[in-house]
Protein backbone atom coordinates (compact mmCIF):
# COMPACT_ATOMS: atom_id res chain seq x y z
CA UNK A 1 0.00 0.00 0.00
CA UNK A 2 1.42 3.23 -1.17
CA UNK A 3 1.78 5.39 2.15
CA UNK A 4 3.87 8.36 3.79
CA UNK A 5 4.79 6.72 7.51
CA UNK A 6 5.77 9.41 10.56
CA UNK A 7 6.97 8.46 13.85
CA UNK A 8 5.64 9.09 16.35
CA UNK A 9 2.19 9.55 16.05
CA UNK A 10 2.17 11.64 19.66
CA UNK A 11 5.21 12.95 21.55
CA UNK A 12 5.27 15.34 24.92
CA UNK A 13 8.76 15.93 25.77
CA UNK A 14 10.01 19.15 27.38
CA UNK A 15 12.14 22.35 26.62
CA UNK A 16 15.49 22.07 25.04
CA UNK A 17 15.30 17.72 24.45
CA UNK A 18 16.39 17.34 20.77
CA UNK A 19 14.01 14.88 18.85
CA UNK A 20 13.44 13.69 15.98
CA UNK A 21 10.41 13.11 13.59
CA UNK A 22 10.79 10.60 11.23
CA UNK A 23 8.73 10.25 7.76
CA UNK A 24 9.21 7.85 5.27
CA UNK A 25 7.92 7.09 2.18
CA UNK A 26 7.01 3.90 -0.05
CA UNK A 27 5.95 5.44 -3.27
CA UNK A 28 10.02 6.51 -4.89
CA UNK A 29 8.76 9.75 -5.01
CA UNK A 30 11.51 12.92 -5.88
CA UNK A 31 9.43 15.50 -3.48
CA UNK A 32 9.12 15.69 0.13
CA UNK A 33 8.07 18.03 2.51
CA UNK A 34 7.03 19.17 6.14
CA UNK A 35 4.30 21.04 7.19
CA UNK A 36 2.98 22.44 10.84
CA UNK A 37 -0.64 23.07 11.67
CA UNK A 38 -1.87 26.00 13.80
CA UNK A 39 -4.73 26.96 14.61
CA UNK A 40 -6.31 29.60 12.27
CA UNK A 41 -3.27 29.28 10.68
CA UNK A 42 -3.80 26.42 8.15
CA UNK A 43 -0.53 24.47 7.59
CA UNK A 44 2.59 26.56 6.41
CA UNK A 45 5.68 24.84 4.82
CA UNK A 46 8.67 24.33 7.33
CA UNK A 47 11.20 22.69 4.59
CA UNK A 48 11.02 20.29 1.32
CA UNK A 49 13.29 18.62 -0.95
CA UNK A 50 13.43 18.12 -4.46
CA UNK A 51 15.75 14.96 -4.47
CA UNK A 52 18.86 13.30 -2.43
CA UNK A 53 20.69 16.00 -0.38
CA UNK A 54 18.60 18.62 -2.05
CA UNK A 55 16.66 20.75 0.84
CA UNK A 56 15.48 23.81 1.05
CA UNK A 57 13.98 26.14 3.56
CA UNK A 58 10.04 26.64 3.60
CA UNK A 59 8.51 29.49 4.83
CA UNK A 60 8.60 28.64 8.93
CA UNK A 61 12.21 26.91 9.38
CA UNK A 62 13.33 28.56 12.10
CA UNK A 63 14.26 26.09 14.81
CA UNK A 64 14.16 23.10 12.43
CA UNK A 65 16.70 21.02 10.39
CA UNK A 66 16.39 18.08 8.21
CA UNK A 67 18.55 15.77 5.72
CA UNK A 68 17.28 13.88 2.59
CA UNK A 69 20.55 11.05 2.68
CA UNK A 70 17.68 8.45 1.43
CA UNK A 71 15.18 9.13 -1.44
CA UNK A 72 12.30 7.70 1.19
CA UNK A 73 13.18 9.20 4.41
CA UNK A 74 13.08 12.92 5.04
CA UNK A 75 13.91 13.59 9.21
CA UNK A 76 12.50 16.83 10.81
CA UNK A 77 14.66 17.93 13.49
CA UNK A 78 14.44 20.12 16.82
CA UNK A 79 17.65 20.59 17.53
CA UNK A 80 16.49 22.45 20.80
CA UNK A 81 12.72 22.18 21.07
CA UNK A 82 10.98 25.22 22.55
CA UNK A 83 7.00 25.62 23.68
CA UNK A 84 6.33 27.59 20.44
CA UNK A 85 7.23 24.48 18.52
CA UNK A 86 4.10 22.30 19.90
CA UNK A 87 1.71 21.78 16.79
CA UNK A 88 0.56 19.07 14.65
CA UNK A 89 3.52 18.37 11.88
CA UNK A 90 3.23 16.35 8.46
CA UNK A 91 5.02 14.93 6.20
CA UNK A 92 4.17 14.95 2.53
CA UNK A 93 5.76 13.41 -0.70
CA UNK A 94 5.05 13.93 -4.09
CA UNK A 95 6.12 12.45 -7.74
CA UNK A 96 8.10 14.33 -9.50
CA UNK A 97 5.72 14.07 -12.58
CA UNK A 98 3.60 16.89 -13.57
CA UNK A 99 0.19 16.96 -12.18
CA UNK A 100 0.49 14.41 -8.90
CA UNK A 101 -0.64 15.42 -5.96
CA UNK A 102 1.03 15.49 -2.57
CA UNK A 103 0.59 12.54 -0.19
CA UNK A 104 0.47 13.49 3.11
CA UNK A 105 1.43 11.37 6.32
CA UNK A 106 -1.35 10.70 9.46
CA UNK A 107 0.45 13.61 11.35
CA UNK A 108 2.40 13.83 14.49
CA UNK A 109 1.07 15.86 17.24
CA UNK A 110 4.25 17.42 19.65
CA UNK A 111 3.63 19.18 22.76
CA UNK A 112 6.89 20.79 24.36
CA UNK A 113 6.27 21.56 27.61
CA UNK B 1 4.00 35.10 -3.31
CA UNK B 2 0.97 33.26 -3.20
CA UNK B 3 -2.10 33.12 -0.85
CA UNK B 4 -5.33 31.67 -0.09
CA UNK B 5 -8.31 33.19 1.79
CA UNK B 6 -11.36 31.22 3.49
CA UNK B 7 -13.48 33.68 5.01
CA UNK B 8 -16.26 31.16 6.36
CA UNK B 9 -14.27 29.96 9.74
CA UNK B 10 -17.24 27.51 10.25
CA UNK B 11 -20.37 26.34 8.32
CA UNK B 12 -23.32 23.97 9.19
CA UNK B 13 -25.68 22.52 7.05
CA UNK B 14 -28.81 19.69 7.32
CA UNK B 15 -27.87 16.22 6.31
CA UNK B 16 -29.03 15.70 2.46
CA UNK B 17 -28.75 19.40 2.08
CA UNK B 18 -26.16 21.26 0.14
CA UNK B 19 -23.46 23.85 0.98
CA UNK B 20 -20.90 25.70 -0.68
CA UNK B 21 -17.45 26.69 1.00
CA UNK B 22 -15.84 29.77 -0.28
CA UNK B 23 -12.27 30.13 -1.04
CA UNK B 24 -10.50 32.98 -2.65
CA UNK B 25 -6.96 32.92 -4.01
CA UNK B 26 -3.89 35.28 -5.33
CA UNK B 27 -0.91 34.31 -7.45
CA UNK B 28 1.24 35.67 -10.17
CA UNK B 29 2.05 32.54 -11.85
CA UNK B 30 0.08 31.22 -14.90
CA UNK B 31 0.88 27.16 -14.07
CA UNK B 32 -0.68 26.48 -10.96
CA UNK B 33 -3.33 24.22 -9.37
CA UNK B 34 -6.18 24.21 -6.94
CA UNK B 35 -7.47 22.11 -4.36
CA UNK B 36 -9.28 20.87 -1.81
CA UNK B 37 -8.62 18.93 1.43
CA UNK B 38 -10.67 17.74 3.83
CA UNK B 39 -9.47 16.77 7.58
CA UNK B 40 -11.84 14.99 9.69
CA UNK B 41 -11.29 14.24 13.57
CA UNK B 42 -8.31 11.26 12.70
CA UNK B 43 -6.61 14.57 11.66
CA UNK B 44 -5.62 12.72 8.15
CA UNK B 45 -5.43 15.27 5.09
CA UNK B 46 -7.18 13.94 2.87
CA UNK B 47 -7.16 15.15 -0.74
CA UNK B 48 -11.47 16.11 -2.10
CA UNK B 49 -10.90 17.03 -5.43
CA UNK B 50 -8.14 19.47 -7.62
CA UNK B 51 -8.24 21.87 -10.24
CA UNK B 52 -5.75 22.70 -12.88
CA UNK B 53 -5.89 25.94 -13.86
CA UNK B 54 -5.52 26.04 -17.50
CA UNK B 55 -8.46 23.61 -17.55
CA UNK B 56 -12.12 25.66 -17.99
CA UNK B 57 -13.88 23.08 -17.36
CA UNK B 58 -14.63 22.54 -13.15
CA UNK B 59 -14.15 19.78 -11.63
CA UNK B 60 -16.53 17.33 -10.28
CA UNK B 61 -15.60 14.04 -8.19
CA UNK B 62 -18.80 11.99 -7.20
CA UNK B 63 -20.75 14.46 -4.56
CA UNK B 64 -18.31 17.08 -4.99
CA UNK B 65 -17.56 20.20 -7.36
CA UNK B 66 -15.44 23.41 -7.73
CA UNK B 67 -17.11 26.61 -9.02
CA UNK B 68 -13.34 27.78 -10.54
CA UNK B 69 -13.72 31.50 -11.36
CA UNK B 70 -10.25 31.94 -12.72
CA UNK B 71 -10.60 36.15 -13.42
CA UNK B 72 -12.58 36.76 -9.88
CA UNK B 73 -9.34 33.79 -8.21
CA UNK B 74 -12.53 31.90 -6.44
CA UNK B 75 -12.61 28.41 -6.02
CA UNK B 76 -15.41 27.16 -4.18
CA UNK B 77 -16.34 23.90 -2.92
CA UNK B 78 -20.52 22.69 -3.79
CA UNK B 79 -20.93 19.04 -1.40
CA UNK B 80 -24.32 17.73 -2.38
CA UNK B 81 -26.24 15.58 -0.41
CA UNK B 82 -24.03 16.13 2.61
CA UNK B 83 -23.98 13.04 4.60
CA UNK B 84 -22.49 12.90 8.23
CA UNK B 85 -18.93 11.53 7.11
CA UNK B 86 -18.86 14.91 5.45
CA UNK B 87 -18.11 16.75 8.95
CA UNK B 88 -14.63 17.75 8.99
CA UNK B 89 -12.16 20.62 8.51
CA UNK B 90 -11.87 22.18 4.88
CA UNK B 91 -8.28 23.60 3.69
CA UNK B 92 -8.53 25.10 0.15
CA UNK B 93 -4.74 24.97 -0.95
CA UNK B 94 -3.04 26.91 -4.08
CA UNK B 95 0.34 25.13 -5.79
CA UNK B 96 2.90 26.39 -8.30
CA UNK B 97 4.75 24.56 -10.18
CA UNK B 98 7.75 27.15 -10.68
CA UNK B 99 7.68 27.35 -7.07
CA UNK B 100 9.19 25.56 -4.32
CA UNK B 101 7.32 22.39 -3.69
CA UNK B 102 4.77 24.03 -1.58
CA UNK B 103 1.23 23.99 -0.77
CA UNK B 104 -0.32 27.51 0.14
CA UNK B 105 -3.04 26.89 2.24
CA UNK B 106 -5.60 28.58 3.55
CA UNK B 107 -6.99 29.21 6.92
CA UNK B 108 -9.84 26.30 7.11
CA UNK B 109 -13.18 25.97 7.20
CA UNK B 110 -15.26 23.55 9.85
CA UNK B 111 -17.95 21.92 8.48
CA UNK B 112 -20.28 20.29 10.62
CA UNK B 113 -23.73 18.09 9.82
CA UNK B 114 -26.73 18.16 11.24
CA UNK B 115 -28.69 14.87 11.48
Amino acid sequence: EAQVTQNPRYLITVTGKKLTVTCSQNMNHEYMSWYRQDPGLGLRQIYYSMNVEVTDKGDVPEGYKVSRKEKRNFPLILESPSPNQTSLYFCASRSGVRNQPQHFGDGTRLSIL
Amino acid sequence: AQTVTQSQPEMSVQEAETVTLSCTYDTSESDYYLFWYKQPPSRQMILVIRQEAYKQQNATENRFSVNFQKAAKSFSLKISDSQLGDAAMYFCASYSNFGNEKLTFGTGTRLTIIP
